[in-house]
């Protein structure tokens, strides 16, 4: 059974600091998305990591995965309040469309 | 161009009622997911499907629980006599065919409340 699992759960950050989020599965899987969730809200779309070594940046958000560490990480640089959310990853199961998430990891940025 | 729809945004129930969630893929989308939100937890899924095709219901509960997804119309998903633990976001999310690369669209969600 694929299990993602992210740490910390829960991380409470000073603005202007900066900080790494970490999501590691079990399985082989070389698709790998990152989701933004504020309360009560959808999912937003963040990242899509396709391949060993991928790397993508958005704004003050960085992604990377290592497929043979089977190791992703969502990187926060210089944090601000309005990133205050849940973040979760989400890794396709063998390929076959099928996300399993991550127990996502509540941000909260504080002056 | 609309992005995934899911109707209604809320859903009271009383235990023992029929709850049906409905969700309308993005234009060009023919594939779509549902999942599963307790409070605090990540998404579980439970359902993928395709124009009138059940892919995988690896995740949906073998009694009560039902989906589908008509030539024409919206997906829906179909939960009969509804119990407290069916409390929950669910969300639909869709893709079109040959896309797996890309990101995957969800929908606002409905959130059902079982009294």
């Amino acid at each position: 059974e694929l299990k993602v699992e992210q740490n910390p759960l829960f991380l409470s950050m000073q603005e202007g600091k900066n900080y790494t989020i970490y999501c590691n599965y079990s399985t082989t899987s070389d698709r790998l998305y990152w989701y933004r969730q504020d309360p009560g809200k959808s999912l937003e779309s963040l990242f899509v990591l396709l391949s060993n070594g991928a790397v993508k940046q958005e704004g003050r958000l960085m992604a990377s995965l290592d497929t043979k560490a089977r190791l992703s990480t969502l990187h926060i640089t210089a944090a601000v309040h309005d990133l205050s959310a849940t973040y979760f990853c989400a890794v396709d199961l063998y390929n076959t469309d099928k996300l399993i998430f991550g127990t996502g990891t509540r941000l909260q940025v504080f002056p | 161009n609309a992005g995934v729809m899911q109707n209604p945004r809320h859903l009271v129930r009383r235990r023992g009622q029929e709850a049906r969630l409905r969700c309308s893929p993005m234009k060009g989308h023919s594939h779509v997911y549902w999942y599963r939100q307790l409070p605090e937890e990540g998404l579980k899924f439970m359902v993928y499907l395709q124009k009138e095709n059940i892919i995988d219901e690896s995740g949906m509960p073998k009694e009560r629980f039902s989906a589908e997804f008509p030539k024409e119309g919206p997906s829906i998903l179909r939960i009969q006599q509804v119990v407290r633990g069916d409390s929950a976001a669910y969300f639909c999310a869709s893709s079109r065919p040959g896309a797996r690369n890309e990101k995957l669209f969800f929908g606002s969600g409905t959130q059902l409340s079982v009294l």
